[in-house]
């Protein structure tokens, strides 16, 4: 079983619609990142966070620790939100160098115009 | 802004070659990683740096070597490539290690022949 499970793997929305992406992490953890990786490759760190929630623009991030379980929320999609959507977790306490990220398979999502 | 540079986006090499893959960061990061991602596996540690000269193992290092010879410098290595090394290579770099937040280079796809 992977530590760290993304659903759904594959998205198709319209624009304008409400997007989910669901992570659920069976480890402890001090940190939880969501990252964007758009056709190419290139990869943008979205949100880090370790406890509540967070918004930036149209993005919104939640995570339960009690649960395991984080939430990324696209408000208003549109077709430049289309990308791979991937969460890593860091296991273990705080600090120190060491202490790898584990990742998720990512999500694809498409929106439609 | 943080800037992460990869020295090639698209290589192609024969089996048996050497191939260096040269990572660059210019916000003097003491943390640096290289990933492979392959489709349904996601992102895979091969190696991380937390120093100058330090080097440690990820998740699957067989086949590959490091050097960080600079701190702003992250070399990975392919000693003899093979078919099975065909993958997009990412270079990432943090602060403070991977509880904080990494930024990613834009990627090398390599394809072994």
């Amino acid at each position: 079983k992977n530590e760290v499970e993304q659903s759904p793997q594959n998205l198709t929305a319209q624009e304008g619609e409400f997007i989910t992406i669901n992570c659920s992490y069976s480890v402890g953890i001090s940190a939880l990142h969501w990252l964007q990786q758009h056709p190419g490759g290139g990869i943008v760190s979205l949100f880090m966070l370790s406890s509540g929630k967070k918004k930036h623009g149209r993005l919104i991030a939640t995570i339960n620790i009690q649960e395991k379980h984080s939430s990324l929320h696209i408000t208003a999609s549109h077709p430049r939100d289309s990308a791979v959507y991937i969460c890593a977790v860091r296991a273990g306490g705080y600090g120190g160098s060491q202490g790898n990220l584990i990742f998720g398979k990512g999500t694809k999502l498409s929106v439609k115009p | 802004d943080v800037k992460v540079t990869q020295s090639s986006r698209y290589l192609v090499k024969r089996t048996g070659e050497k191939v260096f893959l040269e990572c660059v960061q210019d916000m003097d990061h003491e943390n640096m990683f290289w990933y492979r991602q392959d489709p349904g596996l996601g992102l895979r540690l091969i190696y991380f740096s937390y120093d100058v000269k330090m080097k440690e193992k990820g998740d699957i290092p067989e086949g590959y070597s490091v050097s960080r010879e600079k701190k702003e410098r992250f070399s990975l290595i392919l000693e003899s490539a093979s078919t099975n090394q065909t993958s997009m290579y990412l270079c990432a770099s943090s602060l403070w290690g991977t509880s904080d937040e990494q930024y990613f280079g834009p990627g090398t796809r390599l394809t072994v022949t």
